[in-house]
């Protein structure tokens, strides 16, 4: 069973602080994505990875930055943490090869910015 | 970017009854995911399809490439089934990335 895991289910930060989430995935997957989830507005991509030091912006990247140093993993970073960052941030990865758009989520962090 | 709409947003049902999703989108597309969020976050897939219908147990998905239209349909609903029904679309050129509807809340009876 493919597995990903988040580094924290919850986690409450101060406004400005640098803040890091983590993701790994277990089955060698090259793409992985960063996901937030807004009620009203549902899943929204901020960025993802399709390689190991590869990545691309998807539709809501500003005050995000990313990492992939190695294939299992998958940083999201928060530079300056905002209030308006606060959010359920999902991360998810798929195969290349036969189903590239099955992705597999992880259980998501719930970022809370005061 | 695919605009993809589900509908209802909101749904309650009484134990037992026949459930339909609905989820249409903008632009052709490479495959459709139905996905169900329980309440705590985790997110899992219940079906991936490109065309035709597929069925899990009581779940059934069907969709209409010409147009563009999916629905997920849950047979003799319980009250387990409640959960956010997610409809989620790939395209080519996209990065594999997919585009969310903004989910229908199900709230089953006893």
């Amino acid at each position: 069973d493919v597995k990903v895991t988040q580094s924290s289910r919850y986690l409450v930060k101060r406004t400005g602080e640098k803040v890091f989430l983590e993701c790994v995935q277990d089955m060698d997957h090259e793409n992985m994505f960063w996901y937030r989830q807004d009620p009203g507005l549902g899943l929204r991509l901020i960025y993802f990875s399709y390689d190991v030091k590869m990545k691309e912006k998807g539709d809501i990247p500003e005050g995000y930055s990313v990492s992939r140093e190695k294939k299992e993993r998958f940083s999201l970073i928060l530079e300056s943490a905002s209030t308006n960052q606060t959010s359920m941030y999902l991360c998810a990865s798929s195969l290349w090869g036969t189903n590239p758009y099955e992705q597999y989520f992880g259980p998501g962090t719930r970022l809370t910015v005061t | 970017k695919n605009e993809v709409e589900q509908s209802p947003q909101n749904l309650t049902a009484q134990e037992g009854e026949f459930i339909t999703i609905n989820c249409s989108y903008s632009v052709g597309i490479s495959a459709l995911h139905w996905l169900q969020q329980h309440p705590g976050g985790g997110i899992v897939s219940l079906f991936m399809l490109s065309s035709g219908k597929k069925k899990h147990g009581r779940l059934i998905a069907t969709i209409n490439i010409q147009e563009k239209h999916s629905s997920l349909h849950i047979t003799a609903s319980h009250p387990r089934d409640s959960a956010v029904y997610i409809c989620a679309v790939g395209m080519v050129g996209s990065g594999y990335a997919l585009n969310f509807g903004k989910g229908t809340s199900l709230l089953v009876t006893p």
